[in-house]
């Protein structure tokens, strides 16, 4: 029973370059949550996706980021001209349904470092 | 903004002796609370919870209690052991929703 999958598990990309992570959600959910942990600090929600839906995207920056969840395939977190702010692990995690919040299982990050 | 608080960043704790972990929080519409424990280059991983209507939940050498009118909780681990090094982040929920809000994380180190 494999857990969220996350790849790559790090990812390297030059100032201006686009970064595409991708999040597996465990088999049967069908809610995905995004975060972002800075260096020395917690996670932040980004966004909050079900099968082709955008439920809740209060945590992402106005530019340059956006996320989808298509009804075939892995979750999508898609940044585009990075910048060494966005330099974080980004942690994908996963639902069944709506509901508590310890259902959400975390994947295991994937660590962007903008040189 | 920072609505959920871990003031103490890090805690070093003798093996077999209590660790106590705490958190603050300032947004009364949370009502529920979790612990999570993280190991370097992994995901955090679940460890407890409690909800606002209770004011403490035991699973095995966790406890966590929680103090709603002083908007603090806190965790608890005894025995410590080895194992038990990592970094634990506090997190909150507010009712029917999903996204998590975290602390700043405690590293906790226990010398064997």
């Amino acid at each position: 029973n494999a857990g969220v999958m996350q790849n790559p598990r790090h990812l390297v990309r030059r100032r201006g370059q686009e970064a595409r992570l991708r999040c597996s959600p465990m088999k049967g959910h069908s809610h995905v949550y995004w975060y972002r942990q800075l260096p020395e600090e917690g996670l932040k929600f980004m966004v909050y996706l079900q099968k082709e839906n955008i439920i809740d995207e209060s945590g992402m920056p106005k530019e340059r980021f956006s996320a989808e969840f298509p009804k075939e395939g892995p979750s999508i977190l898609r940044i585009q001209q990075v910048v060494r702010g966005d330099s974080a692990a980004y942690f994908c995690a996963s639902s069944p349904s709506q509901g508590e919040a310890e259902t959400q299982y975390f994947g295991p990050g994937t660590r962007l470092l903008v040189l | 903004d920072q609505q959920v608080k871990q003031n103490s960043p890090s805690l070093s704790v003798q093996e077999g002796r209590i660790s106590i972990l705490n958190c603050d929080y300032t947004n009364s519409m949370f009502d529920y609370f979790l612990w999570y424990k993280k190991y370097p280059a992994e995901g955090p991983t679940f460890l407890i919870s409690i909800s606002s209507i209770k004011d403490k939940n035991e699973d095995g050498r966790f406890t966590v209690f929680l103090n709603k009118s002083a908007k603090h909780l806190s965790l608890h681990i005894v025995p410590s052991q080895p194992g038990d090094s990592a970094v634990y982040f506090c997190a909150a929920l507010r009712a029917a929703g999903n996204k998590l809000t975290f602390g700043g994380g405690t590293r906790v180190l226990v010398k064997p």
